[in-house]
């Protein structure tokens, strides 16, 4: 298993600034994920995060937006730009710690963010 | 393609009775499977997957799934249900080719005293 610490828990945020969020994990992994979750909504996907190249984005989600660094094997930030209310919604980080067919995905507790 | 339906958005028990959360899923693929809860203000916790083995998983806290092809099922379900489970829970279908997996979009559990 995976332990991953994500920073900030949570925070309050002016519209039209930025945030990153931080995702570690206490082991090399290969792939890192970054989901939304909207107030009383499910989980979506907004991008991969490969070590080494560019993050690979969903439908709707696009760098400048939601630009991602992922600079080694156990670290990743998303920034959340030019920020609006929108945008308020909780983030988290999740990676896929497994090489072979039985995937498991381990998630971090999350970012709250709020956008006022 | 895949695809994952909750059929319920919110569901409603009793103390001490039985829950079942209901959960079908489409793949192009032999999919794995999971159930995630989340209680308020706190993050995923993986409850159990399913991989292909045992088509009946047992997990954590008493709840059981039961991977049913023919039905393209993967139903939850405890015999008796505890105030410490009311939260969201969320059914997960992952490919085995790669890692993206796709939520479903939640079922809110109520225990009521």
């Amino acid at each position: 298993s995976a332990v991953i610490s994500q920073k900030p828990s949570r925070d309050i945020c002016q519209r039209g600034t930025s945030l990153t969020i931080q995702c570690q994990v206490d082991s090399q992994v290969t792939m890192m994920f970054w989901y939304r979750q909207q107030p009383g909504q499910s989980l979506t996907l907004i991008a991969t995060a490969n070590q080494g190249s560019e993050a690979t984005y969903e439908s709707g989600f696009v760098i400048d937006k939601f630009p991602i660094s992922r600079p080694n094997l156990t670290f990743s930030t998303l920034t959340v730009s030019n920020m609006s209310p929108e945008d308020s919604s909780i983030y988290l980080c999740s990676v896929d710690t497994s090489s072979s067919p039985s995937t498991e995905a381990f998630f971090g507790q999350g970012t709250r963010l709020t956008v006022v | 393609a895949q695809s994952v339906t909750q059929l319920d958005s919110h569901v409603s028990v009793s103390e001490g009775t039985p829950v079942l959360l209901r959960c079908n899923y489409s793949s192009s693929y032999s999919p794995s499977l999971f159930w995630y809860v989340q209680h308020p203000n706190k993050g995923l916790q993986l409850l159990l997957k399913y991989t292909s083995a045992a088509t009946l998983v047992k997990g954590i806290n008493g709840f059981e799934a039961e991977f049913k092809k023919s039905e393209t099922s993967f139903h939850l379900t405890k015999p008796s249900a505890h105030m410490s489970d009311a939260a969201e829970y969320f059914c997960v279908v992952s490919p085995l080719s790669y890692q993206k997996v796709t939520f479903g979009t939640g079922t809110k559990l109520q225990v009521i005293p």
